[in-house]
């Protein structure tokens, strides 16, 4: 148990369009789901934190109007890359929180998003 | 507020042991452990909670030391699917979101 998918797998877009990615938790509730961005060769970001039916939390030197978060449901969060640009080019990942699992806040991850802008 | 691994890197050859280190300037709640695969998503290998706890699947365990604020992943007699980059996630004291350290590339050669 506990499968995260994400949707698409891979995008490439022209720049200036937007782009919605899908993170599901396929047989679970999850109460938060997090997002992450990766460039090449480094670390993992922590973006924002989105929780069902409210407004995500985002993380310092992200920008809210740029990166759309909504929980829309306990299994289903989007995020909206809008107006993007090459230098949104980047890997990205979400997670969800099953919580309640005590497990100490484990989180399952889903694929990954790869996006590329030209 | 990420957390500091090292070493940046290793080589290993096939058999031999690794250690990899944590480092976070925060008090933690728990420590997670992931290896990642070039252009794949971060696989889970353990969580150690609050209590100082010690943990091992086969030949990987791992220490937290919750005072120090700092965890240990211990990689025993290495195999070469154990490559890849291992990364250390910390929650923090009161909060559920998890920060990724730094990274450790481990290349085990035959």
């Amino acid at each position: 148990g506990a499968v995260v998918s994400q949707h698409p797998s891979w995008v490439i877009c022209k720049s200036g369009t937007s782009v919605k990615i899908e993170c599901r938790s396929l047989d679970f509730q999850a109460t938060t789901m997090f997002w992450y961005r990766q460039f090449p060769k480094q670390s993992l970001m922590l973006m924002a934190t989105s929780n069902e039916g409210s407004k995500a939390t985002y993380e310092q030197g992200v920008e809210k109007d740029k990166f759309l978060i909504n929980h829309a449901s306990l299994t289903l969060s989007t995020l909206t890359v809008t107006s993007a640009h090459p230098e949104d080019s980047s890997f990205y990942i979400c997670s969800a929180n099953r919580g309640g699992s005590g497990r100490g806040n484990e989180q399952f991850f889903g694929p990954g998003t790869r996006l590329t802008v030209l | 507020q990420q957390p500091v691994q090292s070493p940046q890197a290793v080589i290993l050859r096939e058999g031999e042991d690794a250690v990899i280190n944590c480092s976070s300037s925060k008090a933690l709640y728990s420590v997670h452990w992931y290896r990642q695969k070039h252009g794949e998503a971060p696989v889970f290998l353990m969580i150690l909670l609050k209590g100082g706890e010690q943990k091992g699947h086969e030949k990987i365990s791992a220490s937290f030391n919750e005072k120090k604020q700092q965890s240990s992943l211990y990689l025993t007699a290495s195999q070469l699917s154990y490559s890849g980059t291992y990364f250390c996630g910390t929650v923090r004291t009161g909060a559920n979101n998890l920060f990724f350290g730094t990274g450790t590339r481990l290349t085990v050669i035959p």
